[in-house]
């Protein structure tokens, strides 16, 4: 079981859109749609921005948008703002070895 | 809502068996919508889902993990459980517990620290 690859960091300027991306293999990422993406502020639990790859739950900002292509599931967070500033985990479903974590991302608003 | 709260030793000595409970409020355990899930991380690092189990006792573990992990279901106090044997340094981490829905971890408890050390 492999963790899914993110890029370690990322930046954007406020008001700005960056993308987060997340890939896997046709073992996870690409054969199903259970892709959900967290955000993470310092010291505290993990908080579920994206579910079932583009689903936002009940309170989260339309700011934040998921999907996928292939083997690569992608988080999009447009009108950056620099409360956005965290730690991105994605996590897909992989069958056999359940539930994978990504590495993670650090965004950074400058 | 559901409210997830971890407890248990914030100190394990090597070789031995560290043992958290997550104990659940604002809804039942039992409930057919959820698996319940371990996840750690430990400090400086990324995320590690552990294991998972349903109301009715199925379990999934991290393959990684699978030989020394138990997780298990007490219904009648809405709370499961971890146990991790022999374990190293390598397991000092935030243990986390989750509620699994629609294949998202939700609802996540503030984490418990446990360090391995003698």
């Amino acid at each position: 079981q492999s963790a899914l690859t993110q890029p370690a960091s990322v930046s954007g300027s406020p008001g700005q859109s960056i993308t987060i991306s997340c890939t896997g293999t046709s073992s996870d990422v690409g054969s199903y749609n259970l892709v959900s993406w967290y955000q993470q502020h310092p010291g505290k639990a993990p908080k579920l921005m994206i579910y079932e790859g583009s689903k936002r739950p009940s309170g989260v900002s339309n700011r934040f948008s998921g999907s996928k292509s292939g083997n690569t599931a992608s988080l999009t967070i447009s009108g950056l703002q620099a409360e956005d500033e965290a730690d991105y985990y994605c996590c897909s479903y992989a069958g056999s070895s359940p539930w994978v974590f990504g590495g993670g991302t650090k965004l950074t608003v400058l | 809502q559901l409210q997830l709260q971890e407890s248990g030793p914030g100190l394990v000595k090597p070789s031995e068996t560290l043992s958290l409970t997550c104990t659940v409020s604002g809804g039942s355990i039992s409930s057919s919508s959820y698996y319940w899930g371990w996840i750690r991380q430990p400090p400086g690092k990324g995320l590690e889902w552990i294991g998972s189990i349903y109301y009715s006792g199925s379990t999934y573990y991290n393959p990684s993990l699978k030989s020394r992990v138990t997780i298990s279901v007490d219904t009648s106090k809405n709370q499961f459980s971890l146990k991790l044997s022999s374990v190293t340094a390598a397991d000092t981490a935030v243990y986390y517990c989750a509620p699994m829905v629609q294949g998202a971890f939700d609802y996540w408890g503030q984490g418990t620290l446990v360090t391995v050390s003698s």
